[in-house]
């Protein structure tokens, strides 16, 4: 089993709509959850974390952790062009961090 | 506030040929620094990991290697490249106690 899950993409949605990107991971020892966007052929860029189970807002983004599934999700609302990018999810544990393989999201106007 | 630099930017290089690549960070003291490659289309892959001067861990065995000469400074180093070192390196860092990750602007290098 891969240490780090995303669905590669590319995820289509249209403007306005609920962008929904998923991940799991392996390691239960995970705290720490990172969202990271990455326009093509930038580098990544840090836009939301999370440690606890839950939801966590930030403005059109949410966070959602649930430990004991070993599941963390990031929605994005009213997604708009701008949003479209690869988003990396990134649990932590321990010394590390370990980054997903990223999903592929284009927000069609 | 907190920058992070890498150069260069881009950077086309023959086989067989050294490989030095810079990073600094301004505005912070005893930070994590982190070296990573996303090979096209990939994932990010952690190189090199330091949480000090001359203090450096790898990840993966390969002919690369990495050196941290000031607190603030490190570098990513090849002897000879080969044409599988193609791609995205990142400069990353880190406070200390911190896994938020932040990352540098990046160098694309191409080995031809």
């Amino acid at each position: 089993q891969k240490e780090v899950e995303q669905n590669s993409g590319p995820l289509s949605v249209p403007e306005g709509a609920i962008a929904s990107l998923n991940c799991t991971y392996s390691d239960r020892g995970s705290q720490s959850f990172f969202w990271y966007r990455q326009y093509s052929g930038k580098s990544p860029e840090l836009i939301m974390f999370i440690y606890s189970n839950g939801d966590k807002e930030d403005g059109r983004f949410t966070a959602q952790l649930n430990k004991a599934s070993q599941y963390v999700s990031l929605l994005i609302r009213d997604s708009q062009p701008s949003d479209s990018a690869t988003y990396l999810c990134a649990p932590s544990s321990y010394d590390k961090v370990i980054f997903g393989p990223g999903t592929s999201l284009s927000v069609i106007p | 506030s907190q920058t992070i630099h890498q150069w260069p930017a881009t950077l086309v290089q023959p086989v067989g040929s050294p490989l030095s690549l810079e990073c600094t960070v301004e505005g912070t003291s005893n930070p994590n620094l982190y070296w990573y490659r996303q090979a096209a289309g990939r994932g990010l892959q952690l190189l090199f990991y330091s949480v000090g001067i001359g203090q450096i861990s790898s990840e993966v065995p390969q002919n690369l290697s990495a050196s941290r000469p000031q607190d603030r400074q490190f570098i990513l180093s090849s002897k000879k490249l080969l044409l599988s070192d193609s791609g995205f390196y990142l400069c990353a860092w880190s406070a200390r106690q911190s896994y938020e990750q932040y990352f540098g602007p990046g160098t694309r290098l191409t080995v031809t």
